[in-house]
Protein backbone atom coordinates (compact mmCIF):
# COMPACT_ATOMS: atom_id res chain seq x y z
CA UNK A 1 0.00 0.00 0.00
CA UNK A 2 1.12 3.56 -0.69
CA UNK A 3 2.34 5.19 2.24
CA UNK A 4 2.06 8.73 3.95
CA UNK A 5 2.98 11.10 1.60
CA UNK A 6 3.79 14.69 3.03
CA UNK A 7 4.96 18.02 0.76
CA UNK A 8 7.72 19.99 1.31
CA UNK A 9 9.86 17.45 2.35
CA UNK A 10 11.94 20.88 3.52
CA UNK A 11 11.04 24.50 3.85
CA UNK A 12 13.19 27.94 4.33
CA UNK A 13 11.45 30.73 5.50
CA UNK A 14 11.95 33.92 7.28
CA UNK A 15 10.21 34.53 10.39
CA UNK A 16 6.86 36.55 9.74
CA UNK A 17 6.76 34.50 6.58
CA UNK A 18 3.39 32.05 6.53
CA UNK A 19 4.13 28.49 5.46
CA UNK A 20 1.73 25.35 4.19
CA UNK A 21 2.42 21.93 4.31
CA UNK A 22 0.53 19.00 2.74
CA UNK A 23 -0.38 15.48 3.82
CA UNK A 24 -2.21 12.71 2.38
CA UNK A 25 -2.70 9.75 4.11
CA UNK A 26 -3.20 6.19 3.27
CA UNK A 27 -6.29 5.31 1.76
CA UNK A 28 -9.01 4.43 4.18
CA UNK A 29 -7.49 5.67 7.44
CA UNK A 30 -9.96 8.18 9.12
CA UNK A 31 -7.80 9.17 11.60
CA UNK A 32 -4.98 12.13 10.63
CA UNK A 33 -2.33 13.57 12.84
CA UNK A 34 -0.19 16.38 13.26
CA UNK A 35 2.95 16.21 14.98
CA UNK A 36 5.97 18.56 15.97
CA UNK A 37 9.07 17.52 16.57
CA UNK A 38 12.01 19.84 17.29
CA UNK A 39 15.58 18.76 17.62
CA UNK A 40 16.04 16.57 20.38
CA UNK A 41 12.66 15.93 21.39
CA UNK A 42 10.08 13.64 20.67
CA UNK A 43 7.29 14.23 18.30
CA UNK A 44 4.63 16.43 20.23
CA UNK A 45 0.77 16.20 18.72
CA UNK A 46 -0.41 19.31 16.97
CA UNK A 47 -3.71 18.03 16.15
CA UNK A 48 -5.98 14.99 15.46
CA UNK A 49 -8.74 14.53 13.39
CA UNK A 50 -11.15 11.87 12.41
CA UNK A 51 -12.50 11.67 8.96
CA UNK A 52 -13.02 16.05 8.60
CA UNK A 53 -13.79 16.29 12.51
CA UNK A 54 -11.41 17.75 15.03
CA UNK A 55 -10.36 15.07 18.09
CA UNK A 56 -7.72 16.81 19.50
CA UNK A 57 -6.31 20.66 18.61
CA UNK A 58 -5.32 21.62 22.52
CA UNK A 59 -1.44 21.90 21.86
CA UNK A 60 -2.05 23.72 18.64
CA UNK A 61 -1.10 27.60 19.00
CA UNK A 62 -4.32 28.60 17.42
CA UNK A 63 -2.97 32.34 17.34
CA UNK A 64 -0.64 31.45 14.43
CA UNK A 65 -1.33 27.45 13.51
CA UNK A 66 -4.58 26.50 11.78
CA UNK A 67 -5.17 23.02 10.20
CA UNK A 68 -7.88 21.38 7.86
CA UNK A 69 -9.06 18.27 6.33
CA UNK A 70 -11.67 19.02 3.78
CA UNK A 71 -13.44 15.79 2.65
CA UNK A 72 -11.77 13.88 5.43
CA UNK A 73 -9.16 12.58 2.93
CA UNK A 74 -6.09 15.29 2.67
CA UNK A 75 -5.01 17.88 5.31
CA UNK A 76 -2.99 21.05 5.40
CA UNK A 77 -1.06 22.76 8.11
CA UNK A 78 -0.32 26.24 8.14
CA UNK A 79 1.93 28.59 10.20
CA UNK A 80 1.14 32.32 9.77
CA UNK A 81 3.38 34.23 10.89
CA UNK A 82 5.87 32.10 11.74
CA UNK A 83 8.83 32.33 14.31
CA UNK A 84 11.98 30.96 15.29
CA UNK A 85 10.86 28.66 17.77
CA UNK A 86 8.55 26.66 15.26
CA UNK A 87 11.63 25.20 13.49
CA UNK A 88 11.00 21.50 13.76
CA UNK A 89 10.35 18.65 11.45
CA UNK A 90 6.24 18.70 10.89
CA UNK A 91 5.40 14.77 10.76
CA UNK A 92 1.62 13.49 9.68
CA UNK A 93 0.82 10.31 10.67
CA UNK A 94 -2.64 8.17 9.90
CA UNK A 95 -4.15 5.09 11.72
CA UNK A 96 -6.99 3.37 10.86
CA UNK A 97 -8.55 2.83 14.04
CA UNK A 98 -9.15 6.42 16.41
CA UNK A 99 -10.15 4.96 19.80
CA UNK A 100 -7.39 2.26 22.01
CA UNK A 101 -5.30 0.83 20.07
CA UNK A 102 -4.13 3.06 17.20
CA UNK A 103 -0.91 2.25 15.55
CA UNK A 104 0.21 5.47 13.92
CA UNK A 105 1.98 5.26 10.23
CA UNK A 106 4.14 8.45 9.87
CA UNK A 107 4.92 10.17 6.34
CA UNK A 108 8.96 11.51 5.99
CA UNK A 109 7.93 14.92 7.71
CA UNK A 110 8.03 18.54 6.76
CA UNK A 111 11.29 20.11 7.90
CA UNK A 112 10.87 23.61 8.68
CA UNK A 113 13.79 26.20 8.87
CA UNK A 114 13.01 29.63 10.57
CA UNK A 115 15.70 32.48 9.74
CA UNK B 1 -2.52 13.95 30.93
CA UNK B 2 -0.10 11.17 30.21
CA UNK B 3 3.59 11.64 30.11
CA UNK B 4 6.62 9.17 28.73
CA UNK B 5 9.97 9.45 30.12
CA UNK B 6 12.48 7.57 28.32
CA UNK B 7 16.14 7.18 30.72
CA UNK B 8 19.04 7.22 28.04
CA UNK B 9 19.28 9.89 25.74
CA UNK B 10 22.06 8.42 23.62
CA UNK B 11 23.30 4.62 24.11
CA UNK B 12 26.90 3.33 22.36
CA UNK B 13 27.30 0.19 22.00
CA UNK B 14 29.33 -2.52 20.64
CA UNK B 15 28.10 -5.42 18.12
CA UNK B 16 26.84 -8.61 20.23
CA UNK B 17 25.97 -6.38 23.07
CA UNK B 18 22.59 -6.65 24.88
CA UNK B 19 20.66 -4.11 24.86
CA UNK B 20 17.79 -2.59 27.43
CA UNK B 21 16.00 0.76 26.63
CA UNK B 22 14.51 1.60 29.73
CA UNK B 23 10.57 3.51 29.11
CA UNK B 24 8.58 5.21 31.87
CA UNK B 25 5.16 6.36 31.14
CA UNK B 26 2.48 8.28 34.03
CA UNK B 27 -1.38 7.79 33.38
CA UNK B 28 -3.85 6.33 35.35
CA UNK B 29 -5.99 4.41 32.95
CA UNK B 30 -5.87 1.75 30.82
CA UNK B 31 -3.43 2.14 28.04
CA UNK B 32 -1.56 0.63 25.08
CA UNK B 33 2.37 1.05 24.71
CA UNK B 34 4.07 0.91 21.57
CA UNK B 35 8.15 1.37 20.63
CA UNK B 36 8.86 3.19 17.32
CA UNK B 37 12.30 3.23 15.34
CA UNK B 38 13.79 5.61 13.41
CA UNK B 39 16.37 4.34 11.30
CA UNK B 40 19.06 7.05 9.31
CA UNK B 41 17.18 8.49 6.32
CA UNK B 42 14.11 6.72 7.05
CA UNK B 43 10.21 7.44 8.38
CA UNK B 44 9.30 6.49 12.22
CA UNK B 45 8.21 2.91 11.62
CA UNK B 46 6.41 0.55 14.81
CA UNK B 47 9.00 -1.71 16.39
CA UNK B 48 6.13 -3.46 18.57
CA UNK B 49 3.15 -2.61 20.46
CA UNK B 50 1.19 -4.01 23.76
CA UNK B 51 -2.54 -3.79 23.88
CA UNK B 52 -3.19 -6.52 26.03
CA UNK B 53 -2.56 -9.82 26.99
CA UNK B 54 0.92 -11.56 27.38
CA UNK B 55 3.24 -8.51 28.94
CA UNK B 56 5.63 -9.76 26.75
CA UNK B 57 5.86 -8.88 23.71
CA UNK B 58 7.95 -9.16 20.86
CA UNK B 59 8.44 -7.14 17.47
CA UNK B 60 10.90 -7.28 14.04
CA UNK B 61 14.34 -8.01 14.11
CA UNK B 62 14.66 -9.75 17.05
CA UNK B 63 13.53 -7.22 19.12
CA UNK B 64 11.17 -7.47 22.77
CA UNK B 65 9.73 -5.57 25.46
CA UNK B 66 8.08 -6.12 28.62
CA UNK B 67 5.22 -4.08 30.44
CA UNK B 68 5.60 -4.43 34.05
CA UNK B 69 2.28 -2.47 35.50
CA UNK B 70 3.68 -1.94 38.82
CA UNK B 71 6.41 -0.17 37.68
CA UNK B 72 4.83 2.01 34.84
CA UNK B 73 7.45 0.65 32.62
CA UNK B 74 7.48 -0.99 29.32
CA UNK B 75 11.46 -1.86 28.51
CA UNK B 76 12.75 -2.86 25.27
CA UNK B 77 15.25 -5.51 25.18
CA UNK B 78 17.52 -7.00 22.44
CA UNK B 79 19.98 -9.72 23.82
CA UNK B 80 22.80 -9.07 20.53
CA UNK B 81 22.62 -6.09 19.00
CA UNK B 82 23.95 -5.59 15.36
CA UNK B 83 24.97 -2.26 13.42
CA UNK B 84 22.04 -2.34 11.44
CA UNK B 85 20.06 -1.61 14.47
CA UNK B 86 21.81 1.87 14.77
CA UNK B 87 18.70 4.21 15.02
CA UNK B 88 16.83 6.57 17.21
CA UNK B 89 13.77 4.68 19.79
CA UNK B 90 11.04 6.26 20.86
CA UNK B 91 8.65 4.90 23.44
CA UNK B 92 4.77 5.57 23.41
CA UNK B 93 1.69 5.57 24.91
CA UNK B 94 -2.04 5.57 23.61
CA UNK B 95 -4.63 5.87 25.77
CA UNK B 96 -8.45 4.69 24.75
CA UNK B 97 -9.14 8.49 23.66
CA UNK B 98 -6.50 7.47 20.91
CA UNK B 99 -4.03 10.15 21.81
CA UNK B 100 -0.73 9.14 21.60
CA UNK B 101 1.99 10.24 23.72
CA UNK B 102 5.88 10.36 23.07
CA UNK B 103 9.18 9.85 24.46
CA UNK B 104 12.32 12.13 23.30
CA UNK B 105 14.00 9.45 22.02
CA UNK B 106 16.91 7.55 22.65
CA UNK B 107 19.54 7.56 20.21
CA UNK B 108 21.65 3.74 19.85
CA UNK B 109 24.87 3.77 18.20
CA UNK B 110 26.03 0.47 17.30
CA UNK B 111 29.73 0.18 16.47
CA UNK B 112 31.03 -2.96 14.16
Amino acid sequence: EAGVAQSPRYKIIEKRQSVAFWCNPISGHATLYWYQQILGQGPKLLIQFQNNGVVDDSQLPKDRFSAERLKGVDSTLKIQPAKLEDSAVYLCASSLRTAGANVLTFGAGSRLTVL
Amino acid sequence: AQSVSQHNHHVILSEAASLELGCNYSYGGTVNLFWYVQYPGQHLQLLLKYFSGDPLVKGIKGFEAEFIKSKFSFNLRKPSVQWSDTAEYFCAVSTNAGKSTFGDGTTLTVKP
